[in-house]
């Protein structure tokens, strides 16, 4: 079992949908969880940041983590298609020294 | 702020040359650096942690000889692919974490294409 599950892809929503993008992990010892976007061709960006467990919102984008469950989800509210990109999720902890696992990534394709 | 650079952005050459990418932290201190390499449509594959003035970690199954990896100072870190191949083309992205403020979130640059013929 991978510590870190994310759905590949590819997900294709039409402009103004509501993007619900998820990530499942086994480790507990995670406590920081965050976001990525990476355009083809380009390095990832770091879109959301949170530390543990509840919710964190960054104008369209919220970020859900639910630490009982080790589910973390990000929401895209009123989606463009600028925001086609993938995105990967990632989270670290104690363990290994802050080391930092990366999902997969799941392609987003907003159709205008 | 929390800009890295890498340079180039995109390099051909002939197979059995050597190869070296830099990889900056332009506004910020990193005494930790990252070495990753993407294959198309897959997500990061983490080479190495590059830690300034100490020998770099590298993670199992890279080839620490062929992938040199110097952390000289706080803003920069090299990698270089020696004798290169065609099996190492491929995307290549450093990530820098600020010393300062996060042991968490790491900054990526831009990326190199490399292209070995």
């Amino acid at each position: 079992q991978k510590e870190v599950e994310q759905d590949p892809g590819p997900l294709s929503v039409p402009e103004g949908a509501i993007v619900s993008l998820n990530c499942t992990y086994s480790n507990s010892a995670f406590q920081y969880f965050m976001w990525y976007r990476q355009y083809s061709r380009k390095g990832p960006e770091l879109l959301m940041y949170t530390y543990s467990s509840g919710n964190k919102e960054d104008g369209r984008f919220t970020a859900q983590v639910d630490k009982s469950s080790k589910y973390i989800s990000l929401f895209i509210r009123d989606s463009q298609p600028s925001d086609s990109a993938t995105y990967l999720c990632a989270m670290s902890g104690m363990t290994g020294g802050f080391k930092t696992i990366f999902g997969a990534g799941t392609r987003l394709f907003v159709k205008a | 702020g929390a800009v890295v650079s890498q340079h180039p952005s995109w390099v051909i050459c002939k197979s059995g040359t050597s190869v070296k990418i830099e990889c900056r932290s332009l506004d910020f201190q990193a005494t930790t650096m990252f070495w990753y390499r993407q294959f198309p449509k897959q997500s990061l594959m983490l080479m190495a942690t590059s830690n300034e003035g100490s020998k770099a970690t590298y993670e199992q199954g890279v080839e620490k000889d062929k992938f040199l990896i110097n952390h000289a100072s706080l803003t920069l870190s090299t990698l270089t692919v020696t004798s290169a191949h065609p099996e190492d083309s491929s995307f290549y992205i450093c990530s820098a974490r600020d010393s300062l403020t996060s042991v968490e979130t790491q900054y990526f640059g831009p990326g190199t294409r490399l292209l070995v013929l």
